[in-house]
């Protein structure tokens, strides 16, 4: 159960948009359409923005997408806006039936 | 609304055992599977184990298989993680998260608790 690979970090300016990579395998990823986005602000609880890879959850902005393509899945955040400043993590469902998450991208707007 | 709180964390030695709980309220608990969720301090989220709406289907991370036991009381409304043998790299904010629908699998976490931390130290 290897974490997802996702970029370190990641910045951009106000109104630009964002892209979040997070790959994994065939066991994971690639093998099912449940890969979950979560946002978490530093003191509060992880907050999911994403699900089964594109659908959002009532009430997140519309500025969220996410989108899959094989063994890698990604997180548009369009319109960059200084509250979406703050640490993202995909998760998986697995083959063995349990989930794994990324390795986390810290997102600064400049 | 939905919450979830967490109790339970505390500062324990390595090797010695805890149990960590968490209290729903807001929803039909034991219509939801649950999950626990844990977060080293600095690193990033680890999924730890879930456990169906009725008690059964049980599945844990390698990291934990052996050594932690995820549990429910539906009459209670709360789950409960043990968690024995503690290691040093056990130390992190717990969380217990639900799943997103009921009576089946889900496929992520729609609801998280404040979190409860484990501090593994000598």
């Amino acid at each position: 159960q290897s974490a997802l690979t996702q970029p370190a970090s990641v910045s951009g300016s106000p109104g630009q948009s964002i892209t979040i990579s997070c790959t994994g395998t065939s066991s994971d990823v690639g093998g099912y359409n449940y890969v979950s986005w979560y946002q978490d602000h530093p003191g509060k609880a992880p907050k999911v923005i994403i699900y089964d890879v594109n659908k959002r959850p009532s009430g997140v902005s519309n500025r969220f997408s996410g989108s899959k393509s094989g063994n890698t899945a990604s997180l548009t955040i369009s319109g960059l806006q200084a509250e979406d400043e703050a640490d993202y993590y995909c998760c998986s469902f697995t083959s063995s039936k349990t989930y794994v998450f990324g390795t986390g991208t810290r997102v600064t707007v400049l | 609304q939905v919450q979830l709180v967490e109790s339970g964390g505390g500062v324990v030695q390595p090797g010695r055992s805890l149990r960590l709980s968490c209290a729903g309220s807001g929803f039909s608990f034991d219509s939801y599977a649950m999950h626990w969720v844990r977060q080293a301090p600095g690193k990033g989220l680890e999924w730890v184990a879930d456990i169906g709406y009725n008690g059964g289907n049980v599945y844990y991370a390698d990291s934990v298989q052996g050594r932690f036991i995820i549990s429910r009381d539906n009459s209670k409304n709360t789950l409960y993680l043990q968690v024995n043998s503690l290691r040093l790299e056990d130390t992190a904010v717990y969380y217990c998260a639900r799943d997103d629908r009921p009576f089946q699998t889900g496929t992520n976490f729609d609801s998280w608790g404040q979190g409860a931390l484990v501090t593994v130290s000598s």
